[in-house]
């Protein structure tokens, strides 16, 4: 059983660049939540997906959007990039929608913006 | 708004030593309470969770109590092993079902 899959592992990107970063959820969940892990932070949450559409959604700013396919797959876009756009961002899934109990993160896409 | 503050490491302890990593919360309402692990090269893993005061969450041999009246989440091991070697995350869900996580606390343990 393939736990939650992200793709790609490292990115490299230049300022004002556009990015988009995938995840695959754990066989059987269909919610994912996308998280910014930045170097010595801890995760900051993005947005949730859950039934192909937004659900919640934290402080972060419009250039940040995401789309969730009726595979229950997900894709994190990031328009614009600046320099502060660097982190690690961790996908989760869940089932149900909602805020879940038990998400399953995967390992992440570290991205740089030079 | 809501945070959650944790002591910062990194921590380093020898192999069967106490290990207690501080964790704090600002919430309103009654959030629940988690603590995660991240072990090197992986996601983070759901260690532990309470969801009401005094409630007390274990797995593993470690353990953290829902304390209310100190707004407090502290992690527990009576004899930590190099096994347990991770970034450690305190994580609240608030009643509006966001999460917030703390910075991490890097923990370190040698034979």
């Amino acid at each position: 059983d393939a736990g939650v899959t992200q793709s790609p592992t490292h990115l490299i990107k230049t300022r004002g660049q556009q990015v988009t970063l995938r995840c695959s959820p754990k066989s059987g969940h269909d919610t994912v939540s996308w998280y910014q892990q930045a170097l010595g932070q801890g995760p900051q949450f993005i947005f949730q997906y859950y039934e192909e559409e937004e659900r919640q959604r934290g402080n972060f700013p419009d250039r940040f959007s995401g789309h969730q396919f009726p595979n229950y797959s997900s894709e994190l876009n990031v328009n614009a990039l600046l320099l502060g756009d660097s982190a690690l961002y961790l996908c989760a899934s869940s089932f149900g929608g909602g805020a879940p109990y038990e998400q399953y993160f995967g390992p992440g896409t570290r991205l740089t913006v030079t | 708004g809501d945070s959650v503050t944790q002591m910062e490491g990194p921590v380093t302890l020898s192999e069967e030593a106490f290990l207690t990593i501080n964790c704090t919360y600002t919430a309103t309402g009654y959030p629940s309470l988690f603590w995660y692990v991240q072990y090197p090269g992986e996601g983070l893993q759901l260690l532990l969770k309470a969801t009401k005061a005094d409630d007390k969450g274990s797995n593993k041999g470690f353990e953290a109590t829902y304390r209310k009246e100190t707004t407090s989440f502290h992690l527990e091991k009576g004899s930590v092993q190099v096994s347990d070697s991770a970034v450690y995350f305190c994580a609240l869900r608030d009643t509006g079902n966001q999460f917030y996580f703390g910075t991490g606390t890097s923990l370190t343990v040698i034979p």
